[in-house]
């Protein structure tokens, strides 16, 4: 099955924790990203990585660290986890061509207590 | 200011009507659209892209978009209940293809 797969499904931690995300895509794809989705279910992006080079880093704290061992896989981590950083977060994987559409997993839903 | 702006934030049509969504960018650097959808409890999927001026035809779905005004469209006809989802307007940027930014969605229902 080609596809992006995230794992955990949901996590749930307290204040002041790290977690790790992990992200897989079969699809063959260059591209790969991870989004926050608020509450609100509003979508943003956080950051691009293109053949394991970070291309995309947008304003986010410093303790959101992305890790890339192969264009096939990016991970997540966070540092010492705050309760806004409850969200859910997608990870997404495109082409290597330029305005591609993306495809995105399932997603892992944070709960920050 | 949010770049990419959608309405209306949520739209109520009948089982087989006619459902219009909006989509305006303030920012001319974002000219290459796209549409995605997004079912209760999945990541987003790409519905079409558009990135002419004009209409974009694929099957119930229409997208239509004018550059000038940097106003972009969807229209789907013959509303489905499995169309009930929230909607999506992304914008990427001429000079970055990879930043794309999401508007904050319509929320559609579709009532049977």
């Amino acid at each position: 099955e080609t596809a992006v797969f995230q794992t955990p499904n949901y996590h749930v931690t307290q204040v002041g924790n790290e977690v790790s995300f992990n992200c897989k895509q079969t699809l063959g794809h260059d591209t790969m990203y991870w989004y926050k989705q608020d509450s609100k279910k509003l979508l943003k992006i956080m950051f691009s990585y293109n053949n394991k080079q970070l291309i995309v880093n947008e304003t986010v704290p410093r303790r959101f660290s992305p890790q890339s061992s192969d264009k096939a896989h990016l991970n997540l981590r966070i540092k010492s986890v705050e309760p806004e950083d409850s969200a859910v977060y997608l990870c997404a994987s495109s082409p290597g061509t330029y305005y591609a559409e993306q495809f995105f997993g399932p997603g892992t839903r944070l709960t920050v207590l | 200011q949010q770049k990419v702006q959608q309405s209306p934030e949520s739209l109520s049509v009948p089982e087989g009507g006619m459902a219009s969504l909006n989509c305006t960018s303030s920012d001319r650097n974002f000219q290459y659209f796209w549409w995605y959808r997004q079912h209760s409890g999945e990541g987003p999927k790409a519905l079409m892209s558009i990135f002419s001026d004009g209409d974009k035809k694929e099957g119930r779905f229409t997208a239509h978009l004018n550059k000038a005004s940097l106003h972009v469209s969807l229209h789907i006809r013959d509303s489905q209940p499995s169309d009930s989802a929230l909607y999506f307007c992304a914008a990427s940027e001429s000079t970055n293809a990879y930043k794309v930014i999401f508007g904050k969605g319509t929320h559609l229902h579709v009532l049977p």
